[in-house]
């Protein structure tokens, strides 16, 4: 079973520019998430999607990130315009919907703003 | 804000050794999961404690959760140098499919 991919790895961009991040969940979860973690964190849930629907966005700073899940299945997360403060590793996961509650991890999009 | 807490927050032992990690909670739960993370890696979940379970096992895991004292414990036996990463306890937040993580207890295993 393959698992939680996302691109692209890494990302160097300069401060005000936009960027965006890429994520295909676990075939057939129908639950996705993404965190943000900071260096020497723990990581942070920013938003969480049952199919295409959001159903937790409360961490998310709304004025410069967006995420969309259109289809149900993959999901991009967009920063515009990026600061310094954004530079983190960004986690996507997912998992079946039900009971489950094990969370599956992809590898993270390491980015670093200047 | 986060919910769980580790400790300690860094923690370095011979290979071989058990390692013992700790974590606090504030709010009621309903699981508490355990994660680790590999340097510059995806976290992997390792074990998931539900509130009326005590203890749990999994190969070298034992995991036990007192929620009485809002604690859990992570400890792995017969440590390996594979086992060097970030361990981190996760808990459930108002009973959806939302989890809130710790900041996590850096593992170093010495050959």
């Amino acid at each position: 079973e393959a698992g939680v991919a996302q691109s692209p790895r890494y990302k160097i961009i300069e401060k005000r520019q936009s960027v965006a991040f890429w994520c295909n969940p676990i075939s057939g979860h129908a639950t996705l998430y993404w965190y943000q973690q900071i260096l020497g964190q723990g990581p942070k849930l920013l938003i969480q999607f049952q199919n295409n629907g959001v159903v937790d966005d409360s961490q998310l700073p709304k004025d410069r990130f967006s995420a969309e899940r259109l289809k149900g299945v993959d999901s991009t997360l967009k920063i515009q315009p990026a600061k310094l403060e954004d530079s983190a590793v960004y986690l996507c996961a997912s998992s079946s919907s039900g009971h489950e509650e094990t969370q599956y991890f992809g590898p993270g999009t390491r980015l670093l703003v200047l | 804000s986060q919910q769980g807490e580790e400790d300690p927050q860094a923690l370095s032992i011979q290979e071989g050794e058990n390692a013992t990690m700790n974590c606090s909670y504030k709010t009621s739960i309903n699981n508490l999961q355990w994660y680790r993370q590999n340097s510059g890696r995806g976290l992997v979940h390792l074990i998931l404690i539900r509130s009326n379970e005590r203890e749990k096992h999994s190969g070298r895991l034992r995991v036990t959760l007192d929620t009485s004292k809002k604690s859990s414990s992570l400890l792995i036996t017969a440590s390996r140098a594979a086992d060097t990463a970030s361990y981190f306890c996760a808990t459930d937040w108002g009973g959806a499919q939302k989890l809130v993580f710790g900041q996590g207890t850096r593992l170093t295993i010495n050959p």
